[in-house]
């Protein structure tokens, strides 16, 4: 199994182009999630998928879009890129269940694609 | 929103020393994960840990739930340990379910 990957690794955009990461799990896993790494800071959630068709809003979801077409695919858009855009990107996938009285939700994550935004 | 701290934000140790890592976060969560992020940037599950105590070789992990906090013990620390490590909340929102991470212990463990 290869995991979770993301294509592009790099990337350098100027003002006002666009672009769409990719993320793909070959794990079977229901949800998948885009996050943002700034210097210095932890994870920030952009948004997430609970399955294919289904999207929804995280913490900074200003600037960005997803698509969830298909199961193992996940992607995102940016439409007009700002050099506040300028960071790591982390995707990351889990299978949720039950164990026990608990659900279980463990992510795992990709590599991530670093964008620069000139 | 829910808030996640985590202590010491640095720490140098020598190789060979114990260390105790935590992570407190301000309302219940459904679940928790550690992670450790190395030197080039990839993400690594450590742990995780909606409840009581996890050990993986010099690693171990106990999340008090009841009381909002976790820890994560590394023993005998080794240069590659270093790294920042991060611990992540698992909240349940009306839709699904999305993590909120802490930001971040960075150890630097020197020879």
């Amino acid at each position: 199994n290869a995991g979770v990957t993301q294509t592009p690794k790099f990337r350098v955009l100027k003002t006002g182009q666009s672009m769409t990461l990719l993320c793909a799990q070959d794990m079977n896993h229901e949800y998948m999630y885009w996050y943002r790494q700034d210097p210095g800071m932890g994870l920030r959630l952009i948004h997430y998928s609970v399955g294919e068709g289904t999207t929804a809003k995280g913490e900074v979801p200003d600037g960005y879009n997803v698509s969830r077409l298909k199961k193992q695919n996940f992607l995102l858009g940016l439409e007009s890129a700002a050099p506040s855009q300028t960071s790591v990107y982390f995707c990351a996938s889990s299978y949720a269940g039950l164990a026990g009285t608990y659900s279980y939700n463990e992510q795992f994550f990709g590599p991530g694609t670093r964008l620069t935004v000139l | 929103g829910i808030q996640v701290e985590q202590s010491p934000p640095d720490l140098i140790l020598q190789e060979g020393a114990n260390s105790t890592l935590r992570c407190n976060f301000s309302d219940s969560v459904n679940n928790l994960q550690w992670f450790h992020q190395n030197p080039w940037g990839q993400l690594i599950n450590l742990f995780y840990i909606p409840s009581g105590t996890k050990q993986n070789g010099r690693l171990s992990a106990t999340t008090v739930a009841t009381e909002r906090y976790s820890l994560l013990y590394i023993s005998s620390s080794q240069t590659t340990d270093s790294g920042v490590y991060f611990c992540a909340v698992e909240l349940r929102d009306n839709y699904g379910q999305n993590f909120v991470f802490g930001p971040g212990t960075r150890l630097s463990v020197l020879p």
